[in-house]
């Protein structure tokens, strides 16, 4: 069964710091993974989706990379912001199977 | 615009209540799911249906039920039987590809 880790589990930065943040999958053989936003008592939104046979993927200050050998993807955020506070998830789906949620990083940055 | 919508965003249920959680999507995607969010926790999956007339059990589908008379509907009931529903449940729809989340029910019970 796929498992999904993210770490750290919580961050707290200062206005302008770049970020990274990691997500590990026990299973390479994945179909797809995405990452979340989720501000509190919302619901997720997505921000970026990396197929299988992609390396990553960009929005704005948002990066985000995928290495399917090591199990690892990492979404880099540039020049955080007051506004980027928020809980990450990252989505695992491996083929036809449902997707499985890591249990997502809550991030503060103050000003 | 096009999206999921879940009513009510608040619900409070009595000890030995059936209470229902609707989900509405004017995307047009046939796969629906439901989960269940607790604090600390990742996203557990409660039900699903990828067709009308169809539906699947999740991870932790005990007191719970569902029905998918309707593309755009799945409605989802927390029976008497789930013992601890207190939870922010989150319908979404569209996970083979690029997923889309309503923005949830918080249910507590009272």
């Amino acid at each position: 069964k796929q498992e999904v880790t993210q770490i750290p589990a919580a961050l707290s930065v200062p206005e302008g710091e770049n970020l990274v943040l990691n997500c590990s999958f026990t299973d390479s053989a994945i179909y797809n993974l995405q990452w979340f936003r989720q501000d509190p008592g919302k619901g997720l939104t997505s921000l970026l989706l990396i197929q299988s046979s992609q390396r990553e993927q960009t929005s704005g200050r948002l990066n985000a990379s995928l290495d399917k050998s090591s199990g690892r993807s990492t979404l880099y955020i540039a020049a955080s912001q007051p506004g980027d506070s928020a809980t990450y998830l990252c989505a695992v789906k491996l083929g036809s199977y449902i997707p499985t949620f890591g249990r997502g990083t809550s991030l503060i940055v103050h000003p | 615009d096009g999206g999921i919508t879940q009513s009510p965003k608040y619900l409070f249920r009595k000890e030995g209540q059936n209470v229902t959680l609707s989900c509405e999507q004017n995307l047009n995607h046939d796969a629906m799911y439901w989960y269940r969010q607790d604090p600390g926790q990742g996203l557990r999956l409660i039900y699903y249906s990828q067709i009308v007339n169809d539906f699947q059990k999740g991870d932790i589908a005990e007191g719970y039920s569902v029905s998918r008379e309707k593309k755009e509907s799945f409605p989802l009931t927390v029976t008497s039987a789930q013992k601890n529903p207190t939870a922010f449940y989150l319908c979404a729809t569209n996970l083979d590809t690029e997923a889309f989340f309503g923005q949830g029910t918080r249910l507590t019970v009272v």
